[in-house]
């Protein structure tokens, strides 16, 4: 059973680095979703896309932060001259539209802890 | 802003009992509800979900019940297990929309 997958796990990088985290959904799923949580805090939606198209962005998502689904399946979020306040981990999730159930279950991966220092 | 919240922070039961984690949502355009289990350094499990259509859906020990009048959303787990130790968090999906919206989540802590 292959869930969504998150790459690098953990991330330590100093202030100012760019950093990029992968992820590859769950085989299949239409719907991608990035989401950041802070500790003791519950995780907080950043961006979405649908096959190849980025549908929509929070206001979370500052113009440091691109996320690209260039083929429909793997994602990648990058974060350009990062700053403590980045620190965090990042989450993505997918679904699909295909079930029958249209509220469409979203499963997340593990995660991908990022620590600016 | 409307937001998921959640009753109270943490949660000791004893092993065997039944455990029930509450949550209210203010946004009365929600029409789909999920309860998520995040262990320590891992990403958010699914564990059960429901739509705004039905009030109650049961999976294996877990019991989703939702309240629309009051807007309250409620998991119950039967006979808590040592396993069942985690944070867990309710979550809205606003009707049309993509994205979920947690609260800040509730510890359960088992006590044998």
């Amino acid at each position: 059973d292959t869930g969504v997958s998150q790459d690098p796990r953990h991330k330590i990088t100093k202030r100012g680095q760019n950093v990029t985290f992968r992820c590859d959904p769950i085989s299949e799923h239409n719907r991608l979703y990035w989401y950041r949580q802070t500790l003791g805090q519950g995780p907080e939606f950043l961006t979405y896309f649908q096959n190849e198209a980025q549908l929509e962005k929070s206001r979370l998502l500052s113009d440091r932060f691109s996320a690209e689904r260039p083929k429909g399946s793997f994602s990648t979020l990058e974060i350009q001259r990062t700053e403590q306040g980045d620190s965090a981990m990042y989450l993505c999730a997918s679904s699909t539209t295909r079930q029958g159930f249209s509220g469409n279950t979203i499963y997340f991966g593990e995660g991908s802890w990022l620590t600016v220092v | 802003g409307e937001s998921v919240g959640l009753h109270l922070p943490t949660l000791s039961v004893q092993e065997g009992d039944n455990s029930i984690i509450n949550c209210a949502y203010s946004n009365s355009a929600s029409d789909y509800f999920i309860w998520y289990k995040q262990e320590s350094g891992k990403g958010p499990q699914f564990i059960i979900d429901i739509r705004s259509n039905m009030d109650k859906r049961q999976g294996q020990r877990v019991t989703v019940l939702l309240n629309k009048t009051v807007k309250h959303l409620s998991l119950q787990i039967a006979a808590t297990q040592p396993g069942d130790s985690a944070v867990y968090f309710c979550a809205e999906n606003l009707q049309g929309a993509q994205k979920l919206v947690f609260g800040q989540g509730t510890r359960l802590t088992i006590n044998p």
